[in-house]
């Protein structure tokens, strides 16, 4: 099955800074791969998601990039905001036609914008 | 606009008692999927349904059941709940299956004492 490994754990960044966080996903097979912004207690949120067929996404402060070769992307937020700080997950999944294939979440990034 | 209804929003049970969780996607939705969540700790695939048939199956225990019912909402049956069992309950729902967006409700979180 698939494998989201993501990294780092934890991030702090001034406020102003940006912010990256990486996936690698190991099923090639994956063709969709959303990100989630959760706060403590709260549901996961979407905030943006990318197709295996686009290379970018962007979305104001929120890009996402995608490298198919090598399995892995990426959340880059720039001019970070305090209420920025949550825990952001990225995930993976597979579009198949009438199946309702999972969503495999990486294991989250806490991510700090200090004043 | 209308989004993922979850009840109840908090439970508390004993340890072998029995626990319903209830979902209601958004509105047209067909797709439905259940997650754990403890603390700490990412999102663990639990089942899901499409157009009210079992579609995928995580790491969900034989004491849990689910079903989508034909108005699409869909209920997960806990039973001989064990201290373990204590977390977030997500359910998420999407139009049309998997590989598109799918948005998470409020949660129902479970504890067992």
């Amino acid at each position: 099955g698939e494998n989201v490994e993501q990294h780092p754990s934890t991030l702090s960044v001034q406020e102003g800074d940006s912010a990256v966080i990486k996936c690698t996903y190991s099923d090639s097979a994956s063709n969709y791969f959303p990100w989630y912004k959760q706060e403590l207690g709260k549901r996961p949120q979407l905030i943006i998601d990318i197709r295996s067929n686009v290379g970018e996404k962007k979305d104001q402060r929120i890009a996402v990039t995608l490298n198919k070769t090598a399995k892995h992307f990426s959340l880059h937020i720039t001019e970070t905001q305090p209420e920025d700080s949550a825990v952001y997950f990225c995930a993976a999944s597979m579009r198949v036609t009438g199946t309702a294939s999972k969503l495999t979440f990486g294991t989250g990034t806490r991510l700090q914008v200090t004043l | 606009a209308a989004g993922v209804i979850q009840s109840p929003r908090h439970l508390i049970k004993e340890k072998r008692e029995t626990a319903t969780l209830k979902c209601y996607p958004i509105p047209r939705h067909d797709t439905v999927y259940w997650y754990q969540q403890g603390p700490g700790q990412d999102p663990q695939f639990l089942i899901s349904f499409y157009e009210k048939m079992q579609s995928d199956k995580g790491s969900i225990p034989d004491r849990f059941s689910a079903q989508q019912f034909s108005d699409y909402h869909s209920e997960l049956n806990m039973s001989s709940l064990e201290l373990g069992d204590s977390a977030l309950y997500f359910c998420a729902s999407s139009l049309g299956g998997g590989g598109l967006r799918a948005f998470f409700g409020q949660g129902t979180r479970l504890t067992v004492v």
